[in-house]
């Protein structure tokens, strides 16, 4: 099982903040990823990376921004927050990229809002 | 496309009850299967997976059998404690890579 930590895990910030959520993983998994999960449980995919200098984006159009300098590092930043990006912050690595029986594991999670 | 259905929630029950969550997908191939469970105020743990058609994933009681012939992967167990209350997510891998969710269901285990 991976060992995957996020921080912070609880975070209270005004408008207009800029703040970077911090993943890292002690595995050397390949594959990161940084989903959103809103009040109704939904989980949306928001970016990812297959390593080190690869980011993409994911499913939910995000103004997230993610960076990959670090095999084991993925910090996920918001220039400017807003109440809209108020919600469960998921981060999660896996072993094998794009193979079938990839497994992602999951960090505890950063619940962010945005007064 | 791939989807995941699960069973509406919340799904309410007394210690030591019978739980089945339901859970179907539609897939390109013969995706890997998993469910996940998230605890109050926490990320997602990984409880099981099954790989290919017929293989069962168990782990601390909770069972799924991977049934090809109905694209259903439920999750199982015979005898369920207050500590088994979380959210339940049944989830595929897509030959793409991406993993796809169902939305979640609720379990509330009284005393």
């Amino acid at each position: 099982e991976a060992d995957i930590y996020q921080t912070p895990r609880y975070l209270v910030i005004g408008t207009g903040k800029k703040i970077t959520l911090e993943c890292s993983q002690t595995m050397g998994h390949d594959k990161m990823y940084w989903y959103q999960q809103d009040p109704g449980m939904e989980l949306h995919l928001i970016h990812y990376s297959y390593g080190v200098n690869s980011t993409e984006k994911g499913d939910l159009s995000s103004e997230s921004t993610v960076s990959r300098i670090r095999t084991e590092h993925f910090p996920l930043t918001l220039e400017s927050a807003r109440p809209s990006h108020t919600s469960q912050y998921l981060c999660a690595s896996s072993e094998l990229a794009g193979a079938s029986t990839d497994t992602q594991y999951f960090g505890p999670g950063t619940r962010l809002t945005v007064l | 496309g791939n989807s995941v259905t699960q069973m509406e929630g919340p799904v309410t029950l007394s210690e030591e009850a019978f739980l089945t969550i339901n859970c179907t997908y539609t897939a390109t191939g013969y995706p890997s299967l998993f469910w996940y469970v998230q605890y109050p105020g926490e990320g997602l743990q990984l409880l099981l997976k099954a790989t290919k058609a017929d293989d069962k994933g168990s782990n601390k009681g909770f069972e799924a059998t991977y049934r090809k012939e109905t694209t259903s992967f439920h999750l199982e167990k015979g005898s369920v404690q207050v500590s088994d209350s979380a959210v339940y997510f049944c989830a595929l891998i897509s030959n793409t890579g991406k993993l796809i969710f169902g939305q979640g269901t609720t379990l509330q285990v009284k005393p």
